[in-house]
């Protein structure tokens, strides 16, 4: 079975500009979350994605978005970009029941480095 | 809201040396706990994880962990470490439902020659 797939793998930006990422998580899977990883700052939760509804958000200004696709894809936006944004951006699958509850961990993609300049 | 905390963010060993890696976490409940291992330049893959079941917890290359309640504590071990364990670590923790993980700040790991 084919793991979460991110893309671009790598990007570079410039202040003021936006940006789109990409992830397909594992089929069959229907939980994404992203996170932003920095050095010192670990991996910071930007937001989880369950049947095209965000159910859980972190504590990220307006600039930073999501959105979920009936296939489980998912995208994530940045705005306005800043020099801070610069960081490694991971996606990350999980099985969930039918309640919605997920079912084990959390399975990552390899993420995408964003450098703003 | 729950937390994680990894005590040492760099953790030097010798190879065949005792690998302990420390991670507490707050909640009220017992939740699910995870350890994850990250690569350089890779995502997070998955070593080990606590499903209320056995509080020992053995997972792949020869890592393991024991859930202790009474100390909030999730520690990470390996008896001998190897030159390719030198990675970054993250502890982490999920609600009940399970929808959202809360990650420790990671611990670096180094093996010395």
């Amino acid at each position: 079975k084919a793991g979460v797939t991110q893309t671009p793998r790598y990007l570079i930006k410039t202040r003021g500009q936006q940006v789109t990422l990409s992830c397909s998580p594992i089929s069959g899977h229907r939980s994404v979350s992203w996170y932003q990883q920095t050095p010192g700052q670990g991996l910071q939760f930007l937001f989880e994605y369950f049947s095209e509804t965000q159910r859980n958000k972190g504590n990220f200004p307006g600039r930073f978005s999501g959105r979920q696709f009936s296939n489980s894809r998912s995208e994530m936006n940045v705005s306005t970009l800043e020099l801070g944004d610069s960081a490694l951006y991971l996606c990350a699958s999980s099985l969930v029941g039918l309640a919605g509850a997920a079912l084990g961990e959390q399975y990552f993609g390899p993420g995408t480095r964003l450098t703003v300049t | 809201a729950q937390s994680v905390t990894q005590l040492g963010s760099h953790v030097s060993v010798s190879e065949g040396a005792l690998v302990l890696l420390r991670c507490n976490y707050s909640s009220s409940v017992p939740p699910y706990l995870f350890w994850y291992v990250q690569y350089p330049n890779q995502g997070l893959q998955l070593l080990l994880k606590y499903t209320s079941a056995a509080t020992l917890v053995k997972g792949i290359n020869g890592f393991e962990a024991e859930f202790k309640k009474s100390e909030t504590s999730f520690h990470l071990t390996k008896p001998s470490a190897h030159m390719s364990d030198a990675a970054e670590y993250f502890c982490a923790v999920s609600d009940l439902a399970g929808n959202q993980f809360y990650f420790g700040t990671g611990t670096s790991l180094t093996v010395i020659p």
